[in-house]
């Protein structure tokens, strides 16, 4: 069964300060991954996925995130955090035996301090 | 277009109520999914709709959860007599069709609470 699990539950940086929130998966294949967005009283909005084309994936928001298949890791980075980056941010795996559900990790606050 | 909807956006009911909690959908998407986000958890994935294909409700965590998909469209999660553990943020996504990798559009969600 595919899983994903995600390094710290709230992470805190400088503005300007290089933001890295860990993502790790667990599948016999490669899959599809997604970085997701929630900020406060929000849904959930997609900065990014992989889907096998690029193992470096850039997304919106002037983040990116590479697929490391000798890691199983699928790590999000922005050079130069900025304060409306403050959210949760979720990691999301696809199954790829033709299921449709996400598998989602539990979530990574993300702080900006001034 | 618009985005997905969902309905209401809190909801504070008291425990043993039934509740009804609405999803409208992307225009002419084909797929529509419901889960669960409760506090310090990331999203549980509660059931799936595809078309007019029997819905995948092997997320749904009792028999008092049911929900339903008219017409293709608007879907309707119900909880019968809510209990506590029944709290949380429900919320509900959309994607063009089942096939991986197409993302998911996920609605703003709706905050249940029960007393």
């Amino acid at each position: 069964a595919q899983s994903v699990t995600q390094l710290g539950s709230h992470v805190s940086v400088s503005e300007g300060a290089l933001v890295l929130l860990r993502c790790n998966y667990s599948s016999s294949v490669p899959p599809y991954l997604f970085w997701y967005v929630q900020y406060p009283n929000q849904g959930l909005q997609l900065l990014l996925k992989y889907t096998s084309a690029a193992t470096l994936v850039k997304g919106i928001n002037g983040f990116e995130a590479e697929f490391k298949k000798s890691e199983t890791s699928f790590h999000l980075t922005k050079p130069s955090a900025h304060m409306s980056d403050a959210a949760e941010y979720f990691c999301a795996v696809s199954d790829v035996e033709g299921t449709y559900k996400y598998i989602f990790g539990t979530g990574t606050r993300l702080k900006v301090l001034a | 277009g618009a985005g997905v909807s969902q309905s209401p956006s809190n909801k504070v009911t008291e425990k043993g109520k039934d509740v009804e909690l609405r999803c409208d959908p992307i225009s002419g998407h084909t797929a529509l999914y419901w889960y669960r986000q409760s506090l310090g958890q990331g999203l549980e994935f509660l059931i799936y709709f595809q078309g007019n294909s029997a819905p995948d409700k092997s997320g749904l965590p009792s028999d008092r959860f049911s929900a339903e998909r008219t017409g293709g469209s608007v879907s309707t999660l119900t909880i019968q007599r809510t209990q506590q553990e029944d709290s949380a943020v429900y919320l509900c996504a959309s994607s063009l069709d089942w096939r991986q990798g197409n993302e998911q559009y996920f609605g703003p969600g709706t905050r249940l609470t029960v007393t």
